[in-house]
């Protein structure tokens, strides 16, 4: 079955903590998106990748890191700079590296992130 | 500054009536409009789009309109089933050039009660 996998389901960041997402997507598609739900919020973008080795900034990039080394993954890196990290996070991709606007989006299943 | 907007957090609909969702927006370079379903700890799925050429657009029991004066575009679903109980949020697309940088509602939960 082709899909985004997100591991893990649930994870649990201490103060200070650096801590990462995992994505992984065996669609054969050119860009991932990484995309922060809050409650009562509209999915956010935090940053996303068209090809292999780049990246760009979303709209709420700071305090994450990603990386693009291969075109199945598409790792995020919570930083300890990210003050309020505690929201479910979305991969997300799309076929194409240059899409129409008429592109949607396929998600994983999401990771749920919570500050002890 | 919120530029597309579900202002009912929830909609409650018995089985078999029609559930009508709405979602406004800001921003007229807006082009292509679409709707994802939520299950609780689930991603989205892509459940029906339009383009700002169109009206309507229609899909077994989902029906989305567009109504680009007002701004403002809402899905039915008839009838309701139970099964369709979930957070459903808008999403808005502009050209930006090479990406798709979707612009989300806050989402709009419906419960169809038997």
């Amino acid at each position: 079955d082709g899909g985004i996998t997100q591991s893990p389901k649930y994870l649990f960041r201490k103060e200070g903590q650096n801590v990462t997402l995992s994505c992984e997507q065996n669609l054969n598609h050119d860009a991932m998106y990484w995309y922060r739900q809050d409650p009562g919020q509209g999915l956010r973008l935090i940053y996303y990748s068209q090809i292999v080795n780049d990246f760009q900034k979303g709209d709420i990039a700071e305090g994450y890191s990603v990386s693009r080394e291969k075109k199945e993954s598409f790792p995020l890196t919570v930083t300890s700079a990210q003050k309020n990290p505690t929201a479910f996070y979305l991969c997300a991709s799309t076929p194409r590296r240059t899409v129409t606007t008429n592109e949607k989006l396929f998600f994983g299943s999401g990771t749920q992130l919570s500050v002890l | 500054d919120q530029q597309v907007k579900q202002n009912s957090p929830s909609l409650s609909v018995q089985e078999g009536r029609i559930s009508i969702l709405n979602c406004d927006y800001t921003n007229s370079m807006f082009d292509y409009f679409l709707w994802y379903k939520k299950y609780p700890a689930e991603g989205p799925t892509f459940l029906i789009s339009i383009s700002s050429i169109k009206d309507k657009n229609e899909d077994g029991r989902f029906t989305v309109f567009l109504n680009k004066s007002a701004k403002h575009l809402s899905l039915h679903i008839v009838p309701s089933q139970p099964g369709d109980s979930a957070v459903y949020f808008c999403a808005a697309s502009a050209k930006t050039g090479t990406a798709s940088k979707l612009t989300f509602g806050t989402g709009t939960r419906l419960q169809v009660t038997l």
